[in-house]
């Protein structure tokens, strides 16, 4: 059974700090790794994808990549109150036409 | 911005009935699957759909479900007789070769 395990929370942050999430996959074979993020009711939006070792920045999020640790994590800057929301990391095998396989969520709130 | 559309945003149904939930995705897109998310669980993956055929499905993807891309836009997922277990939120997404899959705003399915 190909996992993707995330620490359902909830975490909690104060407005302006650094949000860490983090998220471990099972699957030696996975290829790129995304992370969405998704408001009560709503659908997963995604905020950034990643395929290589290393750091990837845009704006206020930076995702982190181990290939060999099998993890990856999102941190969010200057944490805002419209940040909070649960966020789902997704894993699939290639960036073709595979299924994303998605951890059961983060629930982050943002304290004022 | 182009985005994926769903209809309808809820159907109520009573269990044994058949349900047909609704996608238009990307129109130059030419990946398409479905996911459903039970309340407070995680995003599944039910079935993916290229070149006019099912190019994978999963367990819950079982002989009461179907796709179909009865014309250029739109594609379908029907339910033929639908348990109480079907309730859940079900999202469409889809994608190009080189880019993420967008997701649409859902449908939220009740079965009674």
């Amino acid at each position: 059974q190909k996992e993707v395990e995330q620490n359902s929370g909830p975490l909690s942050v104060p407005e302006g700090a650094i949000a860490s999430l983090n998220c471990t996959y099972s699957d030696r074979g996975s290829q790129s790794f995304f992370w969405y993020r998704q408001y009560s009711g709503k659908s997963p939006e995604l905020i950034m994808f990643i395929y290589s070792n290393g750091d990837k920045e845009d704006g206020r999020f930076t995702a982190q990549l181990n290939k060999a640790s099998q993890y990856v994590s999102l941190l969010i800057r200057d944490s805002q109150p419209s940040d909070s929301a649960t966020y789902l990391c997704a894993v699939n095998r290639n960036f073709g036409n595979e299924k994303l396989t998605f951890g059961t969520g983060t629930r982050l709130t943002i304290i004022p | 911005e182009p985005e994926v559309t769903q209809t309808p945003s809820h159907q109520v149904t009573q269990m044994g009935q058949e349900v047909i939930l609704r996608c238009v995705p990307i129109s130059n897109h030419l990946y398409f699957y479905w996911y459903r998310q039970i309340l407070g669980q995680k995003v599944e993956f039910l079935v993916s759909f290229y070149n006019n055929e099912i190019s994978e499905k999963s367990e819950i993807f079982d002989d009461q479900f179907s796709v179909e891309r009865p014309d250029g836009s739109n594609f379908t997922l029907k339910i033929r007789s639908t348990k109480l277990e079907d309730s859940a939120m079900y999202f469409c997404a889809s994608r190009t070769v080189r880019t993420e899959a967008f997701f649409g705003q859902g449908t939220r399915l009740t079965v009674v």
